[in-house]
């Protein structure tokens, strides 16, 4: 079974640049989440859809992120105009549903630097 | 607020030692617990969980318990091997979302 694919890996910016990166999850699975991992700290939930709708963004910096998942599969999460505290991995994850009890699966990430 | 706060690193042992990695937690609710490993130039693997108190997750060959009455979820393992050297985050799942709560991640390095 095919994992959560990200792309790019890597992606280095000068600050208030623009930036997309994106998702594709595994197969099926309806809940699609993007965590936002500073060095040295534990991923922290950015975004959360349930198919293509919103479930929770209360941690989203809505001034300047924002993320789709249209058709309820891939997703593109942007960041416009980058900071140089924006430099972190940001982890795609899904899970079948939405219950505590449902495991996530991460994909490798993408690496953003900001300079 | 639902937080995580596990032992600081790094956790550096000899091949074959035990290892524990210490995990607390603050929750409102009935949480899920989890520990995931992330390896060098790796995403993050779910390594195992536990869905209600007293139950014991495990994988290949750690374990944790979930206790309730001490809000913790220590990750044990017999034996380390040099190829457990990672970093393991503990974390919680609560609320109606399924949002995972991270620690800040212990790193470990075992060596021959």
């Amino acid at each position: 079974e095919a994992g959560v694919a990200q792309s790019p890996r890597y992606k280095i910016i000068e600050k208030r640049q623009s930036v997309a990166f994106w998702c594709n999850p595994i197969s099926g699975h309806a809940t699609l989440y993007w965590y936002q991992q500073i060095l040295g700290q534990g991923p922290k939930l950015l975004i959360q859809f349930q198919n293509n709708g919103v479930v929770d963004d209360s941690q989203l910096p809505k001034d300047r992120f924002s993320a789709e998942r249209l058709k309820g599969v891939d997703s593109t999460l942007k960041i416009q105009p980058a900071k140089l505290e924006d430099s972190a991995v940001y982890l795609c994850a899904s899970s079948l549903a939405a219950g505590v009890q449902e495991t996530q699966y991460f994909g490798p990430g993408t690496r953003l630097l900001v300079l | 607020g639902d937080s995580v706060t596990q032992m600081e690193g790094p956790v550096t042992l000899s091949e074959e030692a035990f290892l524990t990695i210490n995990c607390t937690y603050t929750a409102t609710g009935y949480p899920s617990l989890f520990w995931y490993v992330q390896y060098p130039g790796e995403g993050l693997q779910l390594l195992l969980k536990a869905t209600k108190a007293d139950d014991k997750g495990s994988n290949k060959g750690f374990e944790a318990t979930y206790r309730k009455e001490t809000t913790s979820f220590h990750l044990e393992k017999g034996s380390v091997q040099v190829s457990d050297s990672a970093v393991y985050f503990c974390a919680l799942a609560s609320g109606g979302y399924n949002k995972l709560i991270f620690g800040a991640g212990t790193r470990l390095a075992v060596h021959p």
